[in-house]
């Protein structure tokens, strides 16, 4: 079964820091990744995912991840954090055929003004 | 374009009552999932509808159940409520069916259950 490890409950940057938001999947098979984005009181927000191609891929809101299947991540990344990005964000994965994706526990990201 | 609706957004239930939650994907999305959302446990899945028919299961007991309709929009069910139940639920549509490009989920707010 996957499996998708955020390291890092909470990370803490100052606004206009580079926000590095960790994440690591367990798969033998090329596996669909997303990040997704949580706002008090809100569901989840898409914010990019990685299928096939490029392993680069950019989001929403100036975010953007890397894939790298030789060492099993995904990490977010954002070059200047702003105050609004301040949520908890999810990183998923899924493969083997089945289009349900197992979360990761969440990473809550705090910028200081 | 609406997003994913759900209702109601809050729901304050007794122990051992039942409750029905409902949401309505967005138009054109016939793959309708479930989480459970909670500090504890983080994201656990449900259960995924797809054309009336529930296509994946997660771990839970029988007392969570689901049903889809014709008109995509989906209800799930938890009778004789626990304590435990208490969590915030989500419903998710997506473009996905059986075979080709995995496009995503798209998240409602959610209802957020609370057991007393």
């Amino acid at each position: 079964a996957q499996s998708v490890t955020q390291l890092g409950s909470h990370v803490s940057v100052s606004e206009g820091a580079l926000v590095l938001l960790r994440c690591n999947y367990s798969s033998s098979v090329p596996p669909y990744l997303f990040w997704y984005v949580q706002y008090p009181n809100q569901g989840l927000q898409l914010l990019l995912k990685y299928t096939t191609g490029a392993t680069l891929v950019k989001g929403i809101n100036g975010f953007e991840a890397e894939f790298k299947k030789s060492e099993t991540s995904f990490h977010l990344t954002k070059p200047s954090a702003h105050m609004s990005d301040a949520a908890e964000y999810f990183c998923a994965a899924s493969s083997g055929g089945s289009y349900i994706p197992t979360f990761g526990r969440g990473t809550s990201l705090i910028v200081h003004p | 374009k609406a997003g994913v609706t759900q209702t109601p957004r809050y729901l304050i239930k007794t122990r051992g009552q039942q409750v029905t939650l409902s949401c309505s994907p967005i138009s054109g999305h016939r793959s309708v999932s479930w989480y459970q959302q909670t500090p504890g446990q983080g994201l656990q899945f449900l259960f995924e509808y797809f054309s009336e028919t529930q296509r994946n299961k997660g771990n839970f007991p029988g007392r969570f159940s689901g049903r889809q309709f014709s008109n995509s929009r989906s209800e799930m069910n938890v009778s004789t409520l626990e304590l435990g139940d208490s969590a915030l639920y989500l419903c998710a549509s997506s473009l996905n069916i059986l075979t080709g490009t995995n496009y995503g989920y798209t998240f409602g707010s959610g209802t957020r259950l609370t057991v007393v």
